[in-house]
């Protein structure tokens, strides 16, 4: 089992509607990142966040580390969207410094 | 434009050939990674570089050898790679090793290498 697990694995939209993507992880973290990776393959860092809620435009992530869980939701996204959105967490203590990387959601917006 | 270019951008391979990727990155950065994405897998690890000396190999095949002549610069040269080495091979940077800080990664668009 990967230690970070995100869901669905992929998703429609039709432009403008909500989306939620969701991050569950096993182990203690320092930082949590959530990634965009377009499909030419380079990856761009949204957000990296520890605590709370942070909101870039029409993204916007929060996490609950009691619960250990982040989400990513996206308002009205656009067919530019489409990606895979890849969360990462830092781990801390006996594995401080590494990262650990789900597998991705595949965003696909339809016009 | 993410400051870090890696060529080439696709790479078709024979199994007894031996061909190099390059990494290069213009944001003053002291650390350079090898990542290995797969289809349906998580990123994957495989070199570490900070301050041009390598700090981590995770266990990654002798097929894959890296080079980092500088700290502007990476390699990972292959040699008799098999079919299942066929991925995406991405480089990133950071300020500072990320398992002394939080510096964020800054990746490159990667070489996709197909092995035949």
């Amino acid at each position: 089992k990967n230690e970070v697990e995100q869901s669905p694995q992929n998703l429609t939209a039709q432009e403008g509607e909500f989306i939620t993507i969701n991050c569950s992880y096993s182990v203690g973290i320092s930082a949590l990142h959530w990634l965009q990776q377009h499909p030419g393959g380079g990856i761009v860092s949204l957000f990296m966040l520890s605590s709370g809620k942070k909101k870039h435009g029409r993204l916007i992530a929060t996490i609950n580390i009691q619960e250990k869980h982040s989400s990513l939701h996206i308002t009205a996204p656009h067919p530019r969207d489409s990606a895979v959105y890849i969360c990462a967490v830092r781990g801390r203590g006996s594995t401080l410094g590494r990262l650990y990387f789900g597998r991705g959601t595949q965003l696909t917006v339809w016009p | 434009e993410t400051g870090v270019t890696q060529t080439p951008r696709h790479l078709v391979m024979g199994m007894t050939n031996k061909k190099s990727l390059k990494c290069e990155q213009h944001l003053g950065h002291n650390a350079m990674y090898w990542y290995k994405q797969s289809a349906k897998k998580p990123l994957e690890l495989m070199f570490v570089y900070s301050l041009e000396e390598r700090v981590e190999n995770n266990s990654v095949p002798s097929r894959f050898s890296p080079e980092c002549p500088n700290s502007s610069h990476l390699f990972l040269h292959l040699h008799t790679l098999q079919p299942e080495d066929s991925a995406l091979y991405l480089c990133a940077s950071s300020q500072r090793h990320i398992a002394l800080s939080n510096s964020p990664l800054h990746f490159g668009n990667g070489t996709r290498l197909t092995v035949t």
